[in-house]
């Protein structure tokens, strides 16, 4: 099975900020990964998938980028509204492994 | 519109079986790849089991053996069947289409929540 280590656990913000979550396969997965936004009590939201394709709707201040076996989520100019848990997933062979989640809090 | 919408969770006590159902519309179950996920109180999501348009399943290693997934093409419903319950399964399941050849879920249900418990 694929692990996958995101980093970091937690991260502090402010509005207007830009973050960086990484996430890290244990072998190499290509460019099968994928970031979802977790708001509580609500269900995932994908935001990347393709490690860099940008989901419909999705606002451009978000970016995936990395392949193999580092990825990494950009948030550019911070909004109330993306203070949430994100999560990666690979889905380059079963079990489609989560990471562990990123929660991002207001600082 | 694209809608999944599960049903079936509850309370239950341990090495107890329940049902989940996930009734689908604005998509057809046979002819997605459609997958659950499930996410214990205060934790992250975990990977449950995906089934092919093929008719193919697989499954996280915690649920070999004791869950199943199927579907009911006539009902346009995708289901788990889980077995042999444990305190560990408490949870919020989703059930989720994931798009052909990428594999990423871009529709989840809301969720329906099972507690294993005496």
């Amino acid at each position: 099975d694929i692990q996958m280590t995101q980093s970091p656990s937690s991260l502090s913000a402010s509005v207007g900020d830009r973050v960086t979550i990484t996430c890290r396969a244990s072998q190499s997965i290509s460019t099968y990964l994928n970031w979802y936004q977790q708001k509580p009590g609500r269900a995932p939201n994908l935001l990347i998938y393709g490690a860099s394709s940008l989901q419909s709707g999705v606002p451009s201040r978000f970016s995936g980028s990395g392949s193999g076996t580092e990825f990494s989520l950009t948030i550019i100019s911070l909004l109330p509204e993306d203070f949430a848990t994100y999560y990666c997933q690979e889905s380059y062979s079963t079990p489609h492994n989560f990471g562990q989640g990123t929660k991002l809090e207001i600082k | 519109e694209v809608q999944l919408v599960e049903t079936g969770g509850g309370l239950i006590q341990p090495g107890g079986s329940l049902r989940l159902s996930c009734a689908a519309s604005g998509l057809t179950v046979s002819g997605n790849y459609m997958s659950w996920v499930r996410q214990a109180p205060g934790k992250g999501l975990e990977w449950v089991s995906v089934l092919y348009r093929s008719g193919a399943t697989y499954y996280a290693d915690s649920v070999k053996g004791r869950f199943t997934t199927s579907r009911d093409n006539s009902e346009n419903t995708l289901y788990l069947q889980m077995n042999s319950l444990r305190a560990e399964d408490t949870a919020v399941y989703y059930c989720a289409r994931s798009v052909e050849g990428r594999y990423y879920v871009d529709v989840w249900g809301k969720g329906t929540t099972v507690i294993v418990s005496s």
